[in-house]
């Protein structure tokens, strides 16, 4: 069956520390992969989108990562502030797909200070 | 530039009861896309009109049905409401370009349904 994976836990780490959170998927052949960031009682904010071809992207203190052999995707911020604080989601598009949107389950990212 | 805008935020209604929730694209944006989320859980694909059609459908029942008008804003009906229609529902706007496929989406704020 088809799966999206995120960390299921939350994911709790100091200010100024680099945060890595792990999207993994089944049985899908995404054309391109988005990461989102959503506030309690928000709709998500786009925040980078990598196609298939692409390796790595990157957008100020964030990085992104596809891999469609291991059929992953790593979402890193460097230097997390407590304002990064947050559910993130990973979500799959694919080929033809018109611009929808397969989303997992997302993980909720605290930073401490 | 407003973004997308829903309303209402919030809606309490019964049990049998039908509901409208209605949704405003960013300036520019053709498709509006209907999402579906659970507590605790990612977003649910309904579906999304573009040209005033629906153009794709994600696992949902009859009971939910959209439109979409000519100036793009678009409405999600959900009829004979259960409790497990209980949920945010988001509304999504994009551009569909055929030289710049699979754009980012942006959502509005969500209209909070409970149902009682």
């Amino acid at each position: 069956s088809q799966k999206i994976e995120q960390n299921s836990e939350a994911l709790n780490i100091q200010e100024g520390k680099t945060a890595t959170l792990t999207c993994n998927y089944t049985n899908y052949s995404p054309a391109y992969l988005q990461w989102y960031r959503q506030d309690p009682g928000r709709g998500p904010v786009f925040l980078l989108l990598i196609r298939e071809n692409e390796k790595e992207k990157r957008k100020e203190r964030l990085k992104v990562t596809f891999d469609t052999t291991l059929k992953q995707s790593l979402f890193h911020i460097t230097a997390s502030q407590p304002a990064d604080s947050a559910t993130y989601l990973c979500a799959l598009g694919l080929t033809g797909g018109g611009n929808k949107l397969t989303f997992g389950t997302g993980t909720q990212l605290k930073v401490e200070l | 530039d407003a973004g997308v805008t829903q309303s209402p935020t919030h809606l309490i209604k019964t049990r049998g009861q039908q509901v409208t929730l209605r949704c405003s694209p960013k300036s520019g944006h053709d498709t509006v896309s209907w999402y579906q989320q659970a507590l605790g859980q990612g977003p649910q694909f309904i579906f999304q009109y573009y040209e005033e059609e629906e153009r794709q459908r994600g696992n949902f029942p009859d009971r939910f049905s959209g439109h979409q008008f000519p100036n793009y804003s678009s409405e999600l009906n959900v009829n004979a409401l259960l409790l497990g229609d209980s949920a945010l529902y988001l509304c999504a706007s994009s551009l569909i370009d055929r030289d710049l496929p699979n754009t980012e989406a942006f959502f509005g704020q969500g209209t909070r349904l409970t149902v009682v």
